[in-house]
């Protein structure tokens, strides 16, 4: 299965920008890059996602390298709601269907100091 | 209304036991999930289901059964429980290309 590497853990100041590195080198062809956090006690929250090229949303911006093999999710301005873990995800297409199942990393802890 | 529901959000209960975890989504999706957060935060998916069809079952023992009386539930009964079925499970709902999360339900077993 597709896998992919993060740091363990990133700290970040409160309304600073926050650049979570992600690495996928193995990913494929059809392989979405998503990004879901995970707040204490919760389950997995949808972030965003992309193919090839960046992606921007309310939450968050996707860097997407050229080959592939890298993105960065940006946070604008990190507020203390922002502290999760924040996993970085290959979505794989199951067979012929668009079943798709997410392949989830470790996960990057984000800290937020006030 | 939540959008993905599971109960119990907790669940104790000893070895050998048979237990059920129920998940309703009212998100009108076709794909339901079920994954397993265990105790060093790995999440991991065990079975998907498409209009209560099984389409991944990702080489989870027997004692894990998942049934889907309608495309709208998802429930897993495990039969047997172990010590090592610890860990938090979490039922998912999905319309390409997200996936919604429930709350999970953390399970204990003594």
């Amino acid at each position: 299965d597709a896998k992919t590497t993060q740091p363990n853990s990133m700290e970040s100041n409160e309304e600073e920008p926050v650049h979570l590195p992600c690495n996928h080198s193995t990913i494929s062809g059809t392989d979405y890059i998503h990004w879901y956090r995970q707040l204490p006690s919760q389950g997995p929250e949808y972030v965003i996602h992309g193919l090839t090229s960046n992606v921007n949303n309310r939450m968050a911006s996707l860097a997407i390298a050229e080959d592939r093999k890298s993105s960065t999710l940006i946070l604008h301005r990190a507020t203390l709601r922002d502290a999760a873990v924040y996993y970085c995800i290959l979505r794989v297409l199951h067979g012929s269907s668009n079943t798709g199942k997410l392949i989830f990393g470790q996960g990057t802890t984000l800290q937020v100091k006030p | 209304d939540t959008a993905v529901s599971q109960t119990p959000k907790y669940l104790v209960t000893q070895m050998g036991n048979d237990k059920s975890i129920k998940c309703e989504q009212n998100l009108g999706h076709d794909t339901m999930y079920w994954y397993k957060q265990d105790s060093k935060k790995f999440l991991k998916i065990m079975f998907s289901y498409n209009n209560k069809e099984l389409i991944i079952n990702e080489t989870v023992p027997n004692r894990f059964s998942p049934k889907s009386p309608d495309k709208a539930h998802l429930n897993l009964h495990i039969n047997s429980l172990e010590l090592g079925d610890s860990a938090v499970y979490f039922c998912a709902s999905s319309q390409p290309p997200t996936v919604d999360f429930g709350q999970g339900t953390r399970l204990t077993v003594v």
